[in-house]
């Protein structure tokens, strides 16, 4: 297994500039998630997916849009980039709670700078 | 509301023990997870404890929970260079969803 895997690895982008995160996993987990990570602020959500077809707001989703029309993608997509949004986005991914909580596989992270 | 608060650095010499301290604020955690985070990886799943003990022990690593203080810790036995690297507890309330501490950088020393 691949496990959770995130294209690219690093992007540059100007102010106002789109673009989209690719996210994939081939574990077949119904649980996707997106979440930043900033100097002393831990992870936070921006969205979750528990299944293709429904998707949801996590902690920080303005500015970022998430679908999920299969199981095996989840991408990210900055609809109008702002400097704000220069982090570091993972893409994690899980089975639904069960009786071992829901252990939660990450990708290697996308480093995203916007100028 | 949920909160989730760690010390931000701990320098610790190779062999000693390391503990890394963490509280939460929300009562209805069912699961606490502690996450290792290497240089530009993503994040690692180390341990995790259900709500109900009180402590739970993985090789090397001991995980303590006071729920009535709200207080998670991991302590990491005979630590080495290789433990070096940024720990994030974390605890999950309903749904799958994560709130993750601002993390604890271990340095260990030679």
């Amino acid at each position: 297994n691949a496990g959770v895997t995130q294209t690219p690895k690093f992007q540059v982008l100007k102010t106002g500039q789109s673009m989209t995160l690719q996210c994939a996993q081939d574990m077949n987990h119904e649980y996707m998630s997106w979440y930043r990570q900033d100097p002393g602020m831990g992870l936070r959500l921006i969205h979750y997916s528990v299944g293709a077809g429904i998707t949801d707001q996590g902690e920080v989703p303005n500015g970022y849009n998430v679908s999920r029309s299969t199981t095996e993608d989840f991408p990210l997509r900055l609809l109008s980039a702002a400097p704000s949004q220069t982090s570091v986005y993972f893409c994690a991914s899980s089975y639904l709670q069960g009786q071992r909580g829901s252990e939660q596989y990450f990708g290697p992270g996308t480093r995203l700078t916007v100028t | 509301g949920e909160d989730v608060e760690q010390s931000l650095f701990l320098s610790v010499r190779e062999g000693d023990s390391s503990v890394i301290n963490c509280t939460y604020t929300d009562s209805s955690s069912t699961y606490l997870y502690w996450y290792k985070q290497e240089p530009g990886a993503g994040l690692q799943l180390l341990t995790y404890i259900f709500s109900n003990m009180d402590m739970k022990q993985d090789q090397r690593l001991t995980v303590l929970l006071n729920k009535k203080d709200k207080h998670l810790s991991l302590r990491i036995a005979d630590t080495q260079t290789g433990d070096s690297a940024i720990y994030f507890c974390a605890e999950e309330t309903a749904g799958n969803k994560l709130t993750f501490g601002g993390g604890t950088r271990v340095l260990v020393k030679p």
